[in-house]
């Protein structure tokens, strides 16, 4: 069965702390690892879709990487405006269901 | 280009009751998928409609039902409302033959 487990499950960070955010996954046959962030309440924001191991994808303050087992995101000094929760997901099959680890919750501190 | 909406915002029913939600898939998309999303979890796939046709499903019973309609649209139907639904409804939409999903601002379910 696809699994999907993120770490850690809380950070807190001050500003300008850089930081990791953890996605292991076992799933036969991945299509593409995806990174979305969600702000309480709401949708969902897509952020990454990442396909083969050794790919890096960047968006202003944030890089995701992807090894065979496992994706990282990086935030290198956060503000306080990118506090909310990162949420991993894989697909197995092209426009297949994704499949969501339980998300980590990140608050930057001013 | 208006992204994927949700209608209503919230919605409060009780048990045993019947509800329905909408989705309007972003402009250029064809699939539709919903997910519900319990407080503090990640999102769990409930199915996935291609040319009005369920096309796959996850793990919920047939109590969870959806329908797609010409324009791409979709409904999710769930009868026999248990306190457990409560949860927030996500619809995402793709575009045939690409892998990313777009999703909506979500519907709040609460069941009393």
């Amino acid at each position: 069965e696809d699994q999907v487990t993120q770490s850690p499950e809380a950070l807190r960070l001050q500003e300008g702390e850089s930081s990791s955010l953890n996605c292991s996954y076992t799933v036969s046959g991945l299509r593409g690892l995806f990174w979305y962030r969600q702000d309480p309440g709401k949708g969902p924001e897509f952020l990454f879709t990442l396909y083969s191991a050794g790919e890096e994808k960047e968006k202003e303050r944030l890089k995701a990487t992807l090894t065979k087992k496992e994706s990282f995101l990086h935030i290198t000094a956060p503000k306080p405006e990118d506090s909310a929760t990162y949420l991993c997901a894989v697909a197995k099959a092209a426009g297949n269901k994704l499949t969501f680890g339980g998300g980590t919750r990140v608050l930057v501190k001013p | 280009d208006a992204g994927v909406t949700q209608s209503p915002t919230h919605l409060i029913k009780t048990r045993g009751q019947q509800v329905t939600l909408r989705c309007s898939p972003k402009s250029g998309h064809d699939t539709v998928s919903w997910y519900q999303q319990a407080l503090g979890q990640g999102p769990q796939f409930i199915f996935q409609y291609y040319e009005e046709e369920e096309r796959q499903r996850g793990n919920f019973p047939d109590r969870f039902s959806g329908h797609q309609f010409p324009n791409y649209s979709s409904e999710l139907n769930v009868n026999a409302l248990l306190l457990g639904d409560s949860a927030l409804y996500l619809c995402a939409s793709r575009e045939g033959g690409r892998d990313t999903q777009y999703f909506g601002p979500g519907t709040r379910l609460t069941v009393l």
